[in-house]
């Protein structure tokens, strides 16, 4: 298996402009799990899908920010519009969850930098 | 809220030496833990799962402790190389929310 594919890997644009990026889970995960990493607050979990149906998104900043996963093999997480301080890390990141076990696989990050 | 502490922040210390990474949090009712080695640049990368039934996993040259009551969990690397130089992190699992700390930044010189 490929492992989780992000894209793109890096993306510059600038303020108000609308961000959409890209994930593919591993083949026969059913969650999905967006994440936001900086210096000042770490790694943050933004959303959180299990079989395609977002879980829990108490972590999304505000109303900017929207994720989709129309189908089990693709998610989007959506900034529109953009800000300087939503410049960051975006980790994508699937697991099977079985029981109480959910090892995480991360796929490479998108670098988002917004001007 | 589950709070995730790790100590040291930075290390550094001679190739070949064994060494221990902490990780504290603050509610015990987790799932279970999860240690990350993150490279500069790049994605995480699980290392060892251990689940809350669970005391210790072991891979290769790494092993992981949980200890539930205490709110502890320790990696341990043995025999350490230039290459395990890296950022790792220990993620806590529960109630549908994985909680990170900062991360400790290990330096292993040659």
């Amino acid at each position: 298996d490929a492992g989780v594919i992000q894209s793109p890997r890096h993306e510059v644009t600038e303020m108000g402009q609308e961000v959409t990026l890209r994930c593919k889970p591993i083949s026969g995960h059913n969650s999905l799990f967006w994440y936001r990493q900086t210096m000042m607050r770490g790694l943050e979990l933004l959303i959180y899908f299990n079989n395609n149906v977002p879980i829990d998104d108490s972590g999304m900043p505000e109303d900017r920010f929207s994720a989709k996963m129309p189908n089990a093999s693709f998610s989007t997480l959506k900034i529109q519009p953009s800000e300087p301080r939503d410049s960051a890390v975006y980790f994508c990141a699937s697991s099977f969850q079985s029981g109480s076990s959910y090892e995480q696989y991360f796929g490479p990050g998108t670098r988002l930098t917004v001007t | 809220k589950q709070e995730v502490t790790q100590i040291p922040a930075a290390l550094s210390v001679p190739e070949g030496e064994n060494l221990v990474l902490n990780c504290s949090f603050t509610d015990s009712a987790i799932y279970n833990l999860q240690w990350f080695r993150q490279d500069p640049g790049k994605g995480l990368t699980s290392l060892l799962l251990i689940q809350s039934s669970q005391r210790e996993q072991t891979s290769g040259r790494l092993n992981a402790s949980l200890d539930k009551s205490s709110g502890r969990s320790t990696l341990y690397i043995a025999a350490s190389q230039p290459g395990d130089s890296a950022t790792y992190l220990c993620a806590v699992y529960n109630n549908n929310d994985m909680r990170f700390g900062a991360g400790t930044r290990l330096t292993v010189k040659p």
